[in-house]
């Protein structure tokens, strides 16, 4: 137990449909990150947030947003869904948000759009 | 986005010393070097990091080039449970970014 943890493991869900995936930081750690990784991708930076505060975005399609909330955990938010998005997608937490602290990532949750 | 350069794969035997090396030669000066390692349907782990000098922990070493374009990944003796995608990824400060490239993938003979 790395003490991300991301629910849920596993989610099924057909085109069009929206899902919310969630994910809680390690205790004291105030950034959250989220990552894609598709077979065909690798590891996709999506978005940063640091203490409720977006700090840093990559390749996040508009139709997927996130937000940190006061307690700390995250949620993403994926709506229209396509096949194309059939993926794990993994969330990580640090201590600062600065290079200097590595980061935890949770066990990731697998979506398949169907 | 700085990048880092990695050989697609190594192979090691158990219970010897593996380098993994990576090149990062448009690093700057406040830019973080960061290794992670995956196994299969698992998230990335964390394994270590470093600014300028060298860093040691429980799980490896890392070697940082005097003039920082380049590192190495120093496990001491390989075991099984070392054979992983390794990852060498710079935390460049003016983007708050961690960017993943395609890392090594270690093969471990027993």
């Amino acid at each position: 137990d790395s003490g991300v943890t991301q629910t849920p493991k596993h989610l099924i869900t057909a085109t069009g449909q929206r899902v919310t995936l969630r994910c809680s930081p390690r205790s004291g750690d105030l950034s959250v990150y989220w990552y894609q990784q598709s077979l065909d991708q690798g590891l996709q930076f999506l978005i940063q947030y640091y203490n409720g505060e977006e700090r840093a975005k990559g390749n996040i399609l508009e139709r997927f947003s996130a937000q940190q909330f006061p307690d700390l955990h995250s949620e993403l938010n994926l709506s229209s869904l396509e096949l194309g998005d059939s993926a794990l997608y993994f969330c990580a937490s640090s201590a600062s948000g600065q290079g200097n602290y590595g980061y935890t990532f949770g066990s990731g949750t697998r979506l398949t759009v169907v | 986005d700085a990048k880092t350069t990695q050989p697609n794969s190594m192979e090691s035997n158990e219970e010897e010393p593996v380098h993994l090396p990576c090149n990062h030669s448009t690093i700057s000066g406040t830019d973080y070097i960061h290794w992670y390692r995956q196994l299969p349907s698992q998230g990335p782990e964390y394994v270590i990091h470093g600014l300028t000098s060298n860093v040691n922990n429980r799980m490896a070493s890392l070697a940082i080039a005097e003039d920082r374009k380049s590192s190495t990944l120093i496990l001491h003796r390989a075991t099984l449970r070392d054979a992983a995608v390794y990852y060498c990824i710079l935390w460049m400060d003016s983007s708050y970014k961690l960017i993943f490239g395609s890392g090594t993938r270690l093969l471990v003979r027993p």
